[in-house]
């Protein structure tokens, strides 16, 4: 079984700054898939970012990019020049190669971006 | 392109009572997931259905039924609804299990 853990309940970061949000995982695959969603009051859950856990490059979306330490477990979103729309409850999820379980959530961030 | 549709939106519903909630998906993807989330917590899986014609339990399935009638619909069924079962429901879907899934905007389910 995979486990997802988030541990920032909530950030708050003034427009304009750079703010990094924070993800561990454990699995005992080598091939697996990790998965930031953002999910604002409209309820919505939106794709922000996908990493493939055999790919060493970071992905970048945008102003969105992730720091992967596969060794170290550890799947990071970094947020650029943060803007009134990020404020939103972050997911930080992982789904293993074979995808049968569907993905498995942490517990969010809620960050908030400060005019 | 309306995505994944869910339906109702809210619903309230008295203990004992049961419901069907519905979901229709429009890309013509193979895989479908019924997601539950309460308060503080992230999404835990109820059901998926890999391809037509399967279903799985994911982590709580209990008290839960599903049907996949064909490749577009899956649905979720409260035989008899429970306060615990009182939350948000989210179904997504995914062209193969490893894309990334497609969601729908939940229902909101309150049981009393």
């Amino acid at each position: 079984a995979q486990t997802v853990t988030q541990s920032q309940p909530e950030m708050s970061v003034q427009e304009a700054e750079t703010v990094t949000l924070s993800c561990t995982y454990d699995t005992s695959e080598n091939n697996y898939y990790l998965f930031w969603y953002k999910q604002p009051p409209s309820r919505q859950m939106i794709l922000v970012i996908r990493q493939e856990a055999y790919k060493q490059q970071n992905a970048t979306e945008n102003r969105f990019s992730v720091n992967f330490q596969k060794a170290a477990k550890s799947f990071s979103l970094k947020i650029s020049d943060s803007q009134l729309g990020d404020t939103a409850m972050y997911f930080c999820a992982s789904l293993s190669g074979g995808g049968a379980d569907g993905l498995t959530f942490g517990k969010g961030t809620h960050l908030i971006i400060q005019p | 392109n309306a995505g994944v549709t869910q339906t109702p939106k809210f619903q309230v519903l008295k203990t004992g009572q049961s419901m069907t909630l519905q979901c229709a998906q429009d890309m013509n993807h193979n895989s479908m997931y019924w997601y539950r989330q309460d308060p503080g917590m992230g999404l835990r899986l109820i059901y998926y259905s890999a391809s037509e014609g399967t279903t799985d339990k994911g982590e709580v399935p209990n008290g839960y039924n599903v049907s996949r009638l064909n490749k577009r619909e899956f649905s979720l069924r409260l035989e008899s609804a429970a306060p615990s079962q009182t939350s948000v429901y989210f179904c997504a879907s995914s062209g193969t299990r490893n894309q990334p899934q497609h969601f729908g905007d939940g229902t909101r389910l309150s049981i009393l």
